[in-house]
């Protein structure tokens, strides 16, 4: 079946530095959707990408569609220890939405 | 009510035990998904629900487990004689409209589910 992979699996990083979770799929994606979950806490929609090559921003979080719809990324520029916490994308081309490996992110103070 | 609301939060249940887990979703939400979360994994998909209709099923790992949203609203979820693999986080999740394409889903916060 289809594989959705993210890859790091985890990432630490200095308060200030840049920040990125790569996001693949076994097959093409209709679209895709990103999620962050806190330690503890559930998944929080963050955004969806629906065209090939969309590139999203909000605020310090630039998401990325490739153009052959089968990866995704999710840049965060200088990060805060607010980010800390789980980023899954998402396959949400059907209703079952096929979820990614998640990357978890813990930023250093 | 604000949010899905998931009870209980946190369940330790002996092996063999029955557990029932309960989700309220947002009101008026049409669909409603439950979803495994194991620790360091990604959620995955169990069962979805178009008002009282059982839709899809076919992510329930096995005959011991059991969902019904008889009216549409609340639905529970129930794991019978449980086993350690249980162990795990059940979201539940809503959507206002029927589900399709990318629509935006909201999860609840979880029934933590310990089988010892």
């Amino acid at each position: 079946g289809q594989q959705v992979m993210q890859i790091p699996q985890y990432q630490h990083v200095q308060e200030g530095e840049d920040f990125t979770t790569y996001c693949n799929s076994s097959t093409t994606l209709s679209n895709i959707q990103w999620y962050k979950q806190r330690p503890g806490g559930h998944p929080v929609f963050l955004i969806q990408l629906v065209k090939s090559g969309e590139v999203k921003k909000q605020k310090r979080l630039t998401f990325q569609f490739g153009e052959a719809k089968k990866n995704s990324s999710l840049h965060i520029t200088a990060t805060q220890t607010t980010d800390v916490g789980t980023y899954f994308c998402a396959d949400s081309g059907t209703y079952k939405y096929i979820f990614g490996t998640g990357t978890r992110l813990k930023v250093l103070a | 009510g604000a949010g899905v609301s998931q009870s209980p939060r946190y369940k330790v249940a002996k092996r063999g035990q029955d557990v029932a887990l309960r989700c309220d979703p947002i009101s008026g939400h049409v669909s409603l998904f439950w979803y495994q979360q194991a620790l360091g994994q990604g959620p995955e998909f169990l069962t979805y629900f178009q008002n009282e209709a059982q839709l899809d099923k076919s992510g329930l790992p096995s005959d011991r487990f059991f969902a019904e949203r008889p009216e549409g609203s609340v639905s529970t979820l129930k794991i019978q004689r449980t086993q350690q693999e249980d162990s795990a986080v059940y979201l539940c999740a809503s959507s206002l409209a029927f589900a399709g394409v990318g629509n935006t889903i909201y999860f609840g916060e979880g029934s933590w589910l310990t089988v010892v």
